[in-house]
């Protein structure tokens, strides 16, 4: 059973301040890393993907993979209430019929205090 | 610049009634994916399909459920004899090949 774990949260952070998320993920063939966000009855929406190990950064977030330990993270730098949202890491496989289908985890609720 | 089209919204049926949902894929996207998310629970991979071919299916119950992507028209998830289970969101994601996927506003489904 491949898995995607998250912290559920609540995450709170005052705004202006650096948010961390973070996520495993079980199956060691993953390739692909996606974090999406979605805000309460809304889709998501994506904002960052990854595909190799080390930072990738854009605007105010920055993804960074370690495949040895499984891990992947969301840094979102100086945090607005806009950015309050369940954030959603998503992993893709490479084989096996797995290299389309994204798994999921559950989600962390972020939320910005102004 | 118009997205991953989903409709309808929102959906009520009463138990043993039929659901039907569409997706309009981006354009240019030729692969379509249907996701189920449950209440307090995470999206889960249902079906995913090009123009009239389903690709895989694993994710999705064996009865009740089917799936299409004809070469006219959007994609449509069907379900059959609704139970109160399948109340949930459904998600419908597209992309041009191995791509990153986009998803639609989703259908909420509410079973009386």
């Amino acid at each position: 059973q491949k898995e995607v774990e998250q912290n559920s949260g609540p995450l709170s952070v005052p705004e202006g301040a650096i948010a961390s998320l973070n996520c495993t993920y079980s199956d060691r063939g993953s390739q692909s890393f996606f974090w999406y966000r979605q805000y309460s009855g809304k889709s998501p929406e994506l904002i960052m993907f990854i595909y190799s190990n080390g930072d990738k950064e854009d605007g105010r977030f920055t993804a960074q993979l370690n495949k040895a330990s499984q891990y992947v993270s969301l840094l979102i730098r100086d945090s607005q209430p806009s950015d309050s949202a369940t954030y959603l890491c998503a992993v893709k496989g490479n084989s096996g019929g797995s290299n389309y289908k994204l798994t999921f985890g559950k989600g962390t609720l972020l939320t910005v205090n102004p | 610049n118009a997205g991953v089209m989903q409709n309808p919204r929102h959906l009520v049926r009463r138990r043993g009634q039929e659901a039907r949902l569409r997706c309009s894929p981006m354009k240019g996207h030729s692969h379509v994916y249907w996701y189920r998310q449950l209440p307090e629970e995470g999206l889960k991979f249902m079906v995913y399909l090009q123009k009239e071919n389903i690709i895989d299916e694993s994710g999705m119950p064996k009865e009740r459920f089917s799936a299409e992507f004809p070469k006219e028209g959007p994609s449509i998830l069907r379900i059959q004899q609704v139970v109160r289970g399948d109340s949930a969101a459904y998600f419908c994601a597209s992309s041009p090949g191995e791509q990153p996927q986009h998803f639609g506003d989703g259908t909420r489904l509410s079973i009386l």
